[in-house]
């Protein structure tokens, strides 16, 4: 099992560009998650899906737009990058019920200028 | 909302015991987490404790909960250099969601 991965590692943007990131777990979860990471500000939630078919606002949501596409995967978007957009974004996934561990995918490091 | 508070950063000697202490808000907390962060890497669970328990020990990880003061703690002994990385305590707030802290950098030196 590959577990999450997420696409692309690395991204420079212009400010007003649009990017997708792209995220896919193969463990049969049933939510997923995006987050941003920020130095010293810990993880922010940004929008998360609780089941295939339905999203939900977290914490931090202005400026992006989420897509849950099947129960694989879930996909972040930003339609017109900002500097403030400018961070490490973590996609994860969990089993609903249980201990609720999240599981991380390895990140997705975005600039822009 | 109130935030999960964690130190940012600590720094032992290698062979030491590190202690990274957390608290956190909420007391109907079914569930609290320690998750490791490495270099360039995302976040992995390294242990959880549930809220019925005072302690847990798995290794050279120990984990202290004091529902009282809202109180978590990790202990990991015999410290090695590959055990820096940033530490994240959360709980679930009887969500399914996590609420993290903002990392407790350890860093490990000879």
């Amino acid at each position: 099992n590959a577990g999450v991965t997420q696409t692309p590692k690395f991204q420079v943007l212009k400010t007003g560009q649009s990017m997708t990131l792209q995220c896919a777990q193969d463990m049969n979860h049933n939510s997923m998650y995006w987050y941003r990471q920020d130095p010293g500000m810990g993880l922010r939630l940004i929008y998360y899906s609780a089941s295939e078919g339905t999203t939900d606002k977290g914490e931090v949501p202005n400026g992006y737009n989420v897509s849950r596409l099947n129960k694989r995967e879930f996909s972040l978007r930003l339609e017109s990058a900002a500097p403030s957009q400018t961070s490490v974004y973590f996609c994860a996934s969990s089993p609903l019920g249980s201990t609720d561990t999240q599981y991380f995918g390895p990140g997705t490091r975005l600039t822009v200028l | 909302g109130e935030d999960v508070e964690q130190s940012l950063f600590l720094s032992v000697r290698e062979g030491d015991s590190s202690v990274i202490n957390c608290t956190y808000t909420d007391s109907s907390s079914t569930y609290l987490y320690w998750y490791k962060q490495e270099p360039g890497a995302g976040l992995q669970l390294l242990t959880y404790i549930f809220s019925n328990m005072d302690m847990k020990q798995d290794q050279r990880l120990t984990v202290l909960l004091n529902k009282k003061d809202k109180h978590l703690s990790l202990r990991i002994a015999d410290t090695q250099t590959g055990d820096s990385a940033i530490y994240f305590c959360a709980e679930n707030r009887g969500s399914y969601i996590p609420t993290f802290g903002r990392g407790t950098s350890l860093i490990v030196h000879p």
